[in-house]
């Protein structure tokens, strides 16, 4: 069965902090996505990547990295976290582009 | 630049109604379109996935619908249960996958 795992389900950090959100995939794709899902915003794409040690911006990648050293792992990286990147965070993977995409759970994020 | 609107933004039906989501883009230039739900508090669940050159695509209750030419597409549920209640999303897939903002779907026992 298909399963992308998200470490943390809630996490609650101080401003400044450096945040690390893990994901992990167990279907060897190749393309790994980080959003971020905010009420009445919908779904923005921080990050992606389609291979190992390759990522791309999405839409909103200010304030984020990433880090893809292993092709089943995709790190999302808040290298000072401030109170408006409280949010839910979900990680996804798929294929190949164009492909089904899976979710994790999500990851409720809250800076204070 | 690639647009998806679902309408209504929520909607409400009895339990047992047949009912149809709606999701419309505007560049017919899609590799596919794919149906989520999200319950509260979760992750998205893919329901279907419909490739460009395809019609429909069918899994127990549910029902996509694709015509490119028109930009839309609708989800057709069966029967509705309760268990149906939750956000249901669309996204389009070009280079990236364009989302539609989803509608709150609540079925009444």
């Amino acid at each position: 069965d298909v399963k992308v795992t998200q470490s943390s389900r809630y996490l609650v950090k101080r401003t400044g902090e450096k945040v690390f959100l893990e994901c992990v995939q167990d279907m060897d794709h190749e393309n790994m996505f980080w959003y971020r899902q905010d009420p009445g915003l919908g779904l923005r794409l921080i990050y992606f990547s389609y291979d190992v040690k390759m990522k791309e911006k999405g839409d909103i990648p200010e304030g984020y990295s990433v880090s893809r050293e292993k092709k089943e792992r995709f790190s999302l990286i808040l290298e000072s976290a401030s109170t408006n990147q409280t949010s839910m965070y979900l990680c996804a993977s798929s294929l190949l582009a164009g492909n089904t995409i899976y979710f994790g759970e999500g990851s409720w994020l809250t800076v204070v | 630049k690639q647009e998806v609107t679902q309408i209504p933004a929520a909607l409400s039906v009895p339990e047992g109604e047949n009912l149809v989501l709606n999701c419309s883009f505007t560049d017919s230039a899609i590799y596919n379109l794919q149906w989520f739900r999200q319950d509260p508090g979760k992750g998205l669940t893919s329901l279907l996935l419909i490739q460009s050159s395809q019609r429909e695509q069918t899994s127990g209750r549910l029902n996509a619908s694709l015509d490119k030419s028109s930009g839309r597409s609708t989800l057709y549920i069966a029967a509705s249960q309760p268990g149906d209640s939750a956000t249901y999303l669309c996204a389009v897939s070009d280079y990236q996958l364009i989302w539609g903002a989803g509608t709150k779907l609540i079925i009444k026992p």
